[in-house]
Formats: structure tokens, sequence, C-alpha cells
């Protein structure tokens, strides 16, 4: 069974610090990996994707996040913390996910940045 | 470019009562899926369609009925509401079929209180 762990339910940086989001993993076989992330009053929308391939995936708004086998870890980060990424952030694993299997989220990261 | 269409946005039901979340893609997607999210809990998967005709139980489905209409709408029905589904709905869609990378589309959310 698929498992996924985020590390922190509320993160608080300063403006132009950096960003690191925890997320561990559990998966039997090799995981496709999501980042989402949660706008006030908003649905969900995607930040990145790990498919196969390149390890270090780059997603919009300069986040980025590595996919460590070893320690079935995909951790997001951002150099520079902006006002503008104040959200929810939800890490998600998926076994198969173009058989429509069930894709699990983590439950969810709050970002909060102070001036 | 609508993309993923809830209705309604806001309700609020008596212990008891029933009602139905509508959900419409027009992304041409074969699977869709209802989640819910409770603050601390991330997003929990209530049920999903896999394709057209057919449905599929997920996490969290007691209380909850579904029904995959054609291939643009999936509907998630209350028989009868409890205190505890209060929550905020999320209604998603995704290529499925063997296509796409599983990134998941989603809908603004339909916020459900239960008195």
């Amino acid at each position: 069974a698929q498992s996924v762990t985020q590390l922190g339910s509320h993160v608080s940086v300063s403006e132009g610090a950096l960003v690191l989001l925890r997320c561990n993993y559990s998966s039997s076989v090799p995981p496709y990996l999501f980042w989402y992330v949660q706008y006030p009053n908003q649905g969900l929308q995607l930040l990145l994707k790990y498919t196969t391939g390149a390890t270090l995936v780059k997603g919009i708004n300069g986040f980025e996040a590595e996919f460590k086998k070893s320690e079935t870890s995909f951790h997001l980060t951002k150099p520079s913390a902006h006002m503008s990424d104040a959200a929810e952030y939800f890490c998600a694993v998926s076994d198969n996910p173009s058989s429509a299997s069930k894709i699990i989220f983590g439950s969810g990261t709050r970002l909060s940045i102070r001036p | 470019n609508a993309g993923v269409t809830q209705t309604p946005k806001f309700q609020v039901l008596k212990t008891g009562q029933s009602m139905t979340l509508q959900c419409a893609q027009d992304m041409n997607h074969n699977s869709m899926y209802w989640y819910r999210q409770d603050p601390g809990m991330g997003l929990r998967l209530i049920y999903y369609s896999a394709s057209e005709g057919t449905t599929d139980k997920g996490e969290v489905p007691n209380g909850y009925n579904v029904s995959r209409l054609n291939k643009r709408e999936f509907s998630l029905r209350l028989e009868s509401a409890a205190p505890s589904q209060t929550s905020v709905y999320f209604c998603a869609s995704s290529e499925g079929q063997g296509r796409g990378t599983g990134e998941l589309f989603f809908g603004e959310g339909s916020r459900l209180t239960v008195l």
C-alpha cells in the first residue's frame, strides 16, 4: 500500500528565504510523485510532477523537487520565498496514474510568508 | 476554458436531508474523482470512475453514492446527510485509460455544512 507523509503541518519563512517542504512516501513499486498547491478558497493545481527520468523536477513559480529513491523523499524547494507563495501544499503519490489507480495525498503543509 | 465545474459552491443541509453534488468536465477526460477535504487530513478519495460506465470505492465511501452519467459528468449523492459529512468536496478529472501522467484537474470545490 502506498502512503505519503508530509513533515510539518505549518511552515513559516521570511520573504526572500529558502522554502523547504518535506515529503516522504512509501510505495512497493516505482512511484509517480506530485506536488499540488491550493490557494485560499480555490481548488488544487499541479505544481510539478515526477514520473520517470531526471530526478530533479522543475515546476511553476520557481519551485523544484528532487526524487531521492534511497531516502524515499520528494522534498519541495524554492530558493527565495515570495509573499504570493503563501498557500497550502500537498504531496501525492501514485503507483500507476495512467490506469486511474487511486492517487494518495498527504495531509498538507500550510506555508506562511513573513514580510 | 471551463475545465472542471462543480455545483453548488455552497450548501447547508439539515441532518437526514439528501442532496447531489454535480460535476462536469470539458477536457474529454476518461477518469473522474470525488474527494473530501477536512482540516489536517488532506484530501481523501470518496469514489472514482476510471471510465464511463464504471465506478469504484475510495478510502471513505460510506454514506455516499455516485453516478457516472456520461463521459463529462460525475455526480455525488448524500442520501441522508450527517454532521460528519460537513466538509469541502472536490471533483477532479484526469486523462486515464493509459494516457497522461496522472495529473488531476480540480474544480473549485463545494462547501457543505450539515447541521
